[in-house]
């Protein structure tokens, strides 16, 4: 058990371009979360696949975002179009359906738009 | 909706002393309850939790936190703190009954213990 891998780590990018992140569950973790956090709040939901299928999106994630899980397995997030309100920390996290009430967090990617 | 309320951005606290968080929550249900803990350069990670049964929950390092439902909060004490405690503390809120369990948290009470 290697714990929930992210990556990049650090990613710098000018307003108006894309970018992908990826996030790499715990082994046999069938719910895969995305959360965000900025500056000096919490974490807050942005997305949920169970397996392959992505099951709940938050109102924070614009048309610019999208998530997929294509294999039940690892995910990716992107955001189109940058902008400087991108700017966060955006968090994985995995966990058993079975034990629901235990999130595995990565350590985040941290986005940076200029 | 739900939502969490970490009363102190900051509390710094000298080794060996006691230590109280406050989180208070808001929601039309019930719901269950987290502390998470996110060390210096660590991914978040769970501290404790109420599902239910005895409101007063602890972890292996220490730290309990009780269930209070007439006055919606799961406030985090340890009575005596150590320098490796410093770290980034999250409560946590998640709907009984909804589907995908997702974490609705709290700003944060980042802990700075003293020698």
């Amino acid at each position: 058990d290697t714990g929930v891998s992210q990556n990049p780590r650090h990613k710098i990018t000018k307003r108006g371009q894309n970018v992908t992140f990826r996030c790499d569950p715990i082994s046999e973790h069938n719910r895969l979360y995305w959360y965000r956090q900025t500056l000096g709040q919490g974490p807050e939901f942005l997305t949920y696949f169970q397996n392959e299928a992505q099951l709940e999106k938050s109102r924070l994630l614009s048309d610019r975002f999208s998530a997929e899980r294509p294999k039940g397995s690892f995910s990716t997030l992107e955001i189109q179009r940058t902008e400087q309100g991108d700017s966060a920390m955006y968090l994985c996290a995995s966990s058993l359906e079975r034990e629901w009430d235990t999130q595995y967090f990565g350590p985040g990617t941290r986005l940076t738009v200029l | 909706a739900q939502s969490v309320t970490q009363l102190d951005s900051q509390v710094p606290v000298f080794e060996e002393a006691p230590v109280e968080l406050r989180c208070n929550y808001s929601s039309s249900v019930s719901v269950y309850l987290f502390w998470y803990v996110q060390y210096p350069n660590q991914g978040l990670q769970l501290l404790l939790k109420y599902l239910s049964g005895s409101t007063l929950v602890e972890s292996i390092n220490g730290f309990e936190a009780e269930f209070n439902k007439s006055q919606t909060s799961f406030h985090l004490r340890k009575p005596s703190v150590h320098i490796s405690d410093t770290a980034e503390y999250f409560c946590a809120v998640s709907q009984v009954k909804a589907a995908g369990n997702k974490l609705t948290f709290g700003g944060g009470t980042r802990v700075l213990v003293k020698p």
